[in-house]
């Protein structure tokens, strides 16, 4: 059984830029979450996707995007980087029914962003 | 809103002493309670969760409780190990107002144990 993967593991950008971090979820899964975890905190819900549609938003703004496919991986994108979204991104799947998903999440090893 | 507040760290051990993290949360309806715990420059693992009021969730000697009536989920670990330094999170799984089960964490406590 494989696990939840994310690439990359580090990128470094600069405020303005736009950034994509990829998830690839659990075997199984067809539910993925995102979660920002701050230094020294606990990790912030930011979306969830189901089958492809968004089932779900933390409170980010609009510039804080995702995608689904069809086997279930996803993308985070996040337009017009800020110093503030420095944080470790992590990626989450699980497995819902019908949009439903409150079965245990399983967490990739994250992708550490540093906004300069 | 749905909460989870856990007890501030850094929580400094000797090797084979017990382990009390506590944790107390704020949640509509009967939320899934979880424990997570974080290694230096990794992901988060789970490391146990309950389902239900009076439910004890287990793992590596790692236990919690879900008690509904001081709505805690206090982790116990009758003795640490060096191996068991990490940043630890209390988490509730929010399926009271949503239906994505999104986890609400804690702040989470760094446990260090020293030989």
């Amino acid at each position: 059984e494989t696990g939840v993967t994310q690439s990359p593991t580090h990128l470094i950008k600069t405020r303005g830029q736009q950034v994509t971090l990829r998830c690839s979820s659990q075997s199984g899964h067809n539910t993925v979450s995102w979660y920002q975890q701050a230094l020294g905190q606990g990790p912030q819900f930011i979306f969830q996707y189901y089958r492809e549609e968004e089932n779900g938003r933390g409170n980010f703004p609009p510039r804080f995007s995702g995608l689904q496919f069809p086997n279930y991986s996803s993308e985070l994108n996040v337009n017009a980087l800020e110093l503030d979204d420095s944080a470790l991104y992590l990626c989450a799947s699980s497995f819902g029914l019908a949009g439903f998903s409150t079965d245990t999440q399983y967490f990739g090893p994250g992708t550490r962003l540093t906004v300069l | 809103g749905n909460s989870v507040t856990q007890m501030e760290g850094p929580v400094t051990l000797s090797e084979e002493a017990f382990l009390t993290i506590n944790c107390t949360y704020t949640a509509t309806g009967y939320p899934s309670l979880f424990w997570y715990v974080q290694y230096p420059g990794e992901g988060l693992q789970l490391l146990l969760k309950a389902t239900k009021a009076d439910d004890k969730g287990s793992n590596k000697g790692f236990e919690a409780t879900y008690r509904k009536e001081t709505t805690s989920f206090h982790l116990e670990k009758g003795s640490v190990q060096v191996s068991d330094s990490a940043v630890y999170f209390c988490a509730l799984s929010d399926d009271g107002s949503s239906n994505t089960g999104k986890l609400i964490f804690g702040q989470g406590t760094t446990l260090q144990v020293k030989p």
